[in-house]
């Protein structure tokens, strides 16, 4: 299994731009996520799902949509991206709900200029 | 959702035993309490997760007391490579990161 995989790795957008943060799993995981992660601080929560076509927000989910159309695809888009968004980007999954054991995938560092 | 409190940073020697307490006073009867870890550049990974009494693992120990207000990490000793992030999450229906403690292992 490769687990939770996150593309790209990095990148540069200017402000105002729109963009697609790719997070895919091979575990059959029914619980994604999606956190930022600022400099020094902890993980906030952007937008959740608990299935396929079920998406909810989290902590932070003002100027990201996400969707799930698959088990396995959980993409976050930035829909006019702001220096405000950038930060690190983790992606996760568990099987069925989260408070079992989350995996997280490698993150996604985001620049906005 | 119950918030968390722990401490922001914390300092060890090598060989020593580390216990990180994390206060939880709203803890729900259904939540469980689970501790991440995480090194710089990288995402958090599960260590271990109780609901009570005591838990442990080949990694760590969890001791949650019977109120449920609290727990404590307990890492045996530690070595260099344990210098990272550790976060105290209690939850029900999404995970919630707080700041995490940061602990710092001398040689």
């Amino acid at each position: 299994n490769a687990g939770v995989t996150q593309t790209p790795k990095f990148q540069v957008l200017k402000t105002g731009q729109s963009m697609t943060l790719q997070c895919a799993q091979d575990m059959n995981h029914e619980y994604m996520s999606w956190y930022r992660q600022d400099p020094g601080m902890g993980l906030r929560l952007i937008h959740y799902s608990v299935g396929a076509g079920i998406t909810d927000q989290g902590e932070v989910p003002n100027g990201y949509n996400v969707s799930r159309s698959t088990t396995e695809d959980f993409p976050l888009r930035l829909l006019s991206a702001a220096p405000s968004q950038t930060s690190v980007y983790f992606c996760a999954s568990s099987y069925s709900r989260a408070q079992e054991t989350q995996y997280f995938g490698p993150g996604t560092r985001l620049l906005v200029l | 959702l119950a918030k968390t409190t722990q401490p922001i940073s914390m300092d060890s020697y090598e060989g020593q035993e580390v216990n990180i307490t994390c206060s939880h006073n709203n803890i729900a009867t259904n939540d469980y309490i689970t501790w991440y870890q995480q090194f710089p550049s990288q995402g958090p990974r599960f260590i271990i997760q109780g609901y009570k009494t005591k838990v442990t693992n080949e990694v760590a120990s969890l001791f949650i007391p019977a109120d449920r207000k609290s727990s404590t990490l307990s890492l045996p000793r530690v070595s260099l490579s344990d210098t990272a992030v550790y976060y105290c999450l209690v939850n029900t229906g999404k995970l919630i990161f707080g700041q995490g403690t940061t602990l710092q292992v001398k040689p």
